[in-house]
């Protein structure tokens, strides 16, 4: 069974510019989530899809931030225009269950705003 | 508001040498604590749920066990393998909502 892949693994780029992240979940997973790492703090949680809606969003820092998930599948999270603050690592998860209880992570997108 | 704390940041061990790491946590209606351990570049790697006070689990070296205020991961025998990052996250239960909190991790180096 393929894990959950994510893409780029790296980006770096300037402020102002945009960005979009992808992840491909495990397939069959209808729950997908997003997370971000800030350097030296926890994780935390972005938001929840099932399916293609959005079951939770309250973890969105701003609307800068931008999350599909077209067809139930991939998501993407674009990040326009990119900011200082927005780097870290960012991981998407899914699971089969509602709770998200079992989740499985991807290796995350390391972003890098300059 | 939910809050998980992990001690230590960091800890060094000898091969074979016994030691706990502790997730301190504060939540209102747990419905699950879990264990992650994290490699470097990698995301992290489901370990052990627990969903209640006195609930007990074991992997390899591994060992996870819950109070109502806390949960020690006890690591016997560890080996250089054993290095990594271990998360603990909690999620409460009422209300629907299922977000995880997470800690800040503890570091674990074995030496061989």
């Amino acid at each position: 069974e393929a894990g959950v892949t994510q893409f780029p693994s790296h980006s770096v780029i300037e402020k102002g510019q945009t960005v979009t992240l992808r992840c491909d979940p495990i397939s069959g997973h209808d729950n997908l989530y997003w997370y971000r790492r800030v350097m030296g703090k926890e994780i935390k949680f972005l938001l929840h899809f099932v399916k293609e809606s959005k079951q939770d969003e309250s973890g969105m820092p701003n609307n800068r931030f931008l999350a599909e998930r077209t067809g139930g599948t991939y998501s993407t999270l674009k990040v326009q225009p990119a900011e200082l603050e927005d780097s870290g690592v960012y991981f998407c998860a899914s699971s089969q269950d509602l709770g998200g209880i079992f989740q499985t992570f991807g290796s995350g997108t390391r972003l890098t705003v300059v | 508001e939910d809050q998980v704390t992990q001690s230590p940041e960091a800890l060094r061990l000898q091969e074979g040498e016994s030691s706990s790491l502790n997730c301190s946590y504060t939540v209102s209606g747990l419905r699950g604590l879990f264990w992650y351990r994290q490699d470097p570049g990698k995301g992290p790697e489901f370990l052990f749920t627990l969903y209640s006070a006195g609930e007990e689990k074991e992997k390899e070296r591994l060992k996870a066990t819950l109070t109502k205020k806390e949960s020690f991961l006890h690591i016997t025998a560890p080996k250089p393998e054993d290095s990594a990052t271990y998360l603990c996250a909690v999620q409460a239960g009422s209300g629907g909502s299922y977000i995880p909190t997470f800690g800040r991790g503890t570091s674990l180096i074995v030496h061989p």
